[in-house]
C-alpha cells in the first residue's frame, strides 16, 4: 500500500466522451502530480500542484484539465481526447514541491484507452 | 535540452550482480533518484543521491558522479523478483524530476 490511490484503474472512452480520473493521497503531503507514461518513453510530467496551487503546466493540451480541491485530492478531467492520448496516467505526491528530499510516492495508475 | 540516458533492456542471471547506468544532461542538478517499476504497477522509490559517492541499501547500491553526469544502480544477489524496469530521474533547477525511459531488467534462472 503506497498511500496513493487512483480510480478508475482502467478506462476506455470514445473521442467525444468526457471522463475524470481521481487521485487521493493519505500521506499528509502538500504536492501532487499528474504524469503520463507511454510505452518505452520517459514519464512525462503534466501538472504539479503545490499547496493546492498549480505550479507547473508542461504545455499540456487543453483537452486535459486538472483540478485540486484540497491537498489530498487531485482530478484530471478529460474531454475530446485523441487515440494518441492512450497511456498509463500516474498520480504522485510528495511532502512539498520545492527543496529538500521530496521522494515522490506513486499511485497504481489509470490505464486509459481512447477509441 | 534535458536528457536522461539509460539502456533499454538488460539481462542477468539469478544470484549474479548487475549494474544499470544512467547519464544525464539537465539544467541544474538537485539530486538523482532511482525507482523500480514492476509491470502494471506503480514506480516505487529505491534510492536518492545528491552528493558524489556510493549509497548502499541492502542488496541495492547507487553511485553518483556529478562532474561526469553519471550514476549507476548496482543490484547484488539477484532474485527473480528483481525483474522489473528501473527508472533514473534527475531533479532539475526547478526541483522537477526529469525521467529516463527506464531499463527493463530480465532475470533468468
Amino acid at each position: 500500500e503506497t498511500g496513493v490511490t487512483q480510480t478508475p484503474r482502467h478506462l476506455v472512452m470514445g473521442m467525444t466522451n468526457k471522463k475524470s480520473l481521481k487521485c487521493e493521497q493519505h500521506l499528509g503531503h502538500n504536492a501532487m502530480y499528474w504524469y503520463k507514461q507511454s510505452a518505452k518513453k520517459p514519464l512525462e510530467l503534466m501538472f504539479v500542484y503545490n499547496f493546492k496551487e498549480q505550479t507547473e503546466n508542461n504545455s499540456v493540451p487543453s483537452r486535459f484539465s486538472p483540478e485540486c480541491p484540497n491537498s489530498s485530492h487531485l482530478f484530471l478531467h478529460l474531454h475530446t481526447l485523441q487515440p494518441e492520448d492512450s497511456a498509463l496516467y500516474l498520480c504522485a505526491s510528495s511532502q512539498d514541491g520545492g527543496e529538500g528530499y521530496n521522494e515522490q510516492f506513486f499511485g497504481p495508475g489509470t490505464r486509459l484507452t481512447v477509441l | 535540452g534535458q536528457n536522461i540516458d539509460q539502456p533499454t533492456e538488460m539481462t542477468a542471471t539469478e544470484g549474479a550482480i548487475v549494474q544499470i547506468n544512467c547519464t544525464y544532461q539537465t539544467s541544474g542538478f538537485n539530486g538523482l533518484f532511482w525507482y523500480q517499476q514492476h509491470a502494471g504497477e506503480a514506480p516505487t522509490f529505491l534510492s536518492y543521491n545528491v552528493l558524489d559517492g556510493l549509497e548502499e541499501k541492502g542488496r541495492f547500491s547507487s553511485f553518483l558522479s556529478r562532474s561526469k553526469g553519471y550514476s549507476y544502480l548496482l543490484l547484488k544477489e539477484l532474485q527473480m523478483k528483481d525483474s522489473a524496469s528501473y527508472l533514473c530521474a534527475v531533479r532539475d533547477s526547478n526541483y522537477q524530476l526529469i525521467w529516463g525511459a527506464g531499463t527493463k531488467l530480465i532475470i533468468k534462472p
